[in-house]
């Protein structure tokens, strides 16, 4: 069926460290979605993408949108531990009104 | 800010009862959700509903039921508790011209013993 997976599952970083978590969907997606979810907490909407190469920056965050829409990525610059929690991307499969998948999301625990 | 509130927090339910989960969005919603969250399985959709009445299966419904009588609220029900159904339960919104822009709740961490 089709799926997203995200890489890695856990990543764990010095604070001022950069991260990296990669969604790579098994369909084409007409957009794609991501969330935070701090620890004990509940998913949190950070931005969607929705063009083909699209690369959107939310402060120390970039999140970019792949040329074929079937994979994306959110970097952060210089993480802190605000930063914690898990990230998840939620794709919709081109053609398939309101359908959502979501990743297995990629838990950032920092250092300080 | 959109404020989505759950009826409980932690809930302690026994093996055959009925269990009503309750909703609450303030902002005029018209797209509301049901999820579970379960280590290692993700978000899984329960249900969805685009308006008073309206109900759409989402990928796991089996089990669940729903109800939404009035716009702000939608109400997850589990008409025969089960241990499998121990769960974290998320309830979320959305407009109706943004569906993939959800707003969730804080989560009912049901436990079915």
């Amino acid at each position: 069926g089709q799926q997203v997976m995200q890489i890695p599952q856990y990543q764990h970083v010095q604070e001022g460290e950069d991260f990296t978590t990669y969604c790579n969907s098994s369909t084409t997606l007409s957009n794609i979605q991501w969330y935070k979810q701090r620890p004990g907490g509940h998913p949190v909407f950070l931005i969607q993408l929705v063009k083909s190469g699209e690369v959107k920056k939310q402060k120390r965050l970039t999140f970019q949108f792949g040329e074929a829409k079937k994979n994306s990525s959110l970097h952060i610059t210089a993480t802190q531990t605000t930063d914690v929690g898990t990230y998840f991307c939620a794709g919709a499969p081109a053609g398939n009104n309101r359908k959502l998948i979501w990743g297995l999301g990629t838990s950032l625990a920092v250092n300080p | 800010d959109v404020k989505v509130t759950q009826s409980s927090r932690y809930l302690v339910k026994r093996t055959g009862e009925k269990v009503f989960l309750e909703c609450v969005q303030d902002m005029d919603h018209e797209n509301m959700f049901w999820y579970r969250q379960d280590p290692g399985l993700g978000l899984r959709l329960i249900y969805f509903s685009y308006d008073v009445k309206m109900k759409e299966k989402g990928d796991i419904p089996e089990g669940y039921s729903v109800s939404r009588e009035k716009k702000e609220r939608f109400s997850l029900i589990l008409e025969s508790a089960s241990t499998n159904q121990t769960s974290m339960y998320l309830c979320a919104s959305s407009l109706i011209g943004s569906y993939y822009e959800q707003y969730f709740g804080p989560g009912t961490r049901l436990t079915v013993t």
